[in-house]
């Protein structure tokens, strides 16, 4: 069945550097979805790429749908503490109709040292 | 504030025990949804309703039930036949039917059993 596979599966930074992250599957994804979670809270919406090639940024945060549709990434300049936390990529289920249905990676914890 | 209630957020359950998860959302949105996260995976969905009165199982529905007689509830229950119940459950919602409108995310329910 559709997978996605993230990596690295965790990374431990030091505060200031900057992060990548990716996130491939075997699929094609017509759309792709970066959500953080901090500990003890549900995920949170950080970047939605809706088109092959598209780059799009949220402050730090810049992700880029991979021209192949099989992969994107996610990338972190400037680190700080409170980049701390899983992040997941997501992408919807290849269902013949859009059913909403997401399936999600694995997740890739970030740690940043002060 | 528009937001996605869960509650509680710690419970506990008996041996031979149904729990009920609350969900609730006051952003009109049409579908919800529930997961399951268990440490280091990602997530998996449990159920899904994207109208009232009507839901479909997603990958690991067995051992869960759910009802939508409202659009802002979606309850989640936990039956004794759910034999491995110890996760973090997150509740989801979107405002239509497609991953064009990306999914939200609660603040998660942590079930445990005594």
């Amino acid at each position: 069945g559709q997978q996605l596979n993230q990596s690295p599966q965790s990374m431990f930074i030091q505060e200031g550097e900057d992060v990548s992250m990716n996130c491939t599957s075997s699929s094609i994804f017509n759309t792709w979805l970066w959500y953080k979670q901090d500990p003890g809270e549900g995920p949170v919406l950080l970047i939605a790429l809706y088109k092959a090639g598209e780059l799009t940024s949220n402050g730090r945060l810049t992700a880029q749908f991979g021209i192949t549709r099989k992969d994107s990434f996610l990338n972190i300049s400037a680190s700080i503490p409170s980049d701390v936390g899983i992040y997941f990529c997501a992408g919807p289920r290849g269902d013949i109709w859009d059913t909403g249905k997401l399936i999600f990676g694995q997740g890739t914890t970030l740690q940043v040292k002060p | 504030d528009g937001g996605i209630t869960q509650s509680p957020k710690y419970l506990f359950r008996k041996e031979g025990q149904n729990v009920t998860l609350s969900c609730e959302q006051n952003l009109n949105h049409d579908a919800m949804y529930w997961y399951r996260q268990d440490p280091g995976q990602g997530l998996r969905l449990i159920y899904y309703s994207q109208i009232v009165n009507d839901f479909q199982k997603g990958d690991i529905a067995e051992g869960y039930s759910v009802s939508r007689e409202k659009k802002e509830s979606f309850p989640l229950t936990v039956t004794s036949a759910q034999k491995n119940p110890t996760a973090f459950y997150l509740c989801a919602s979107s405002i239509g039917r497609t991953t064009y409108q990306p999914q939200h995310f609660g603040d998660g329910t942590r079930l445990s059993i005594l």
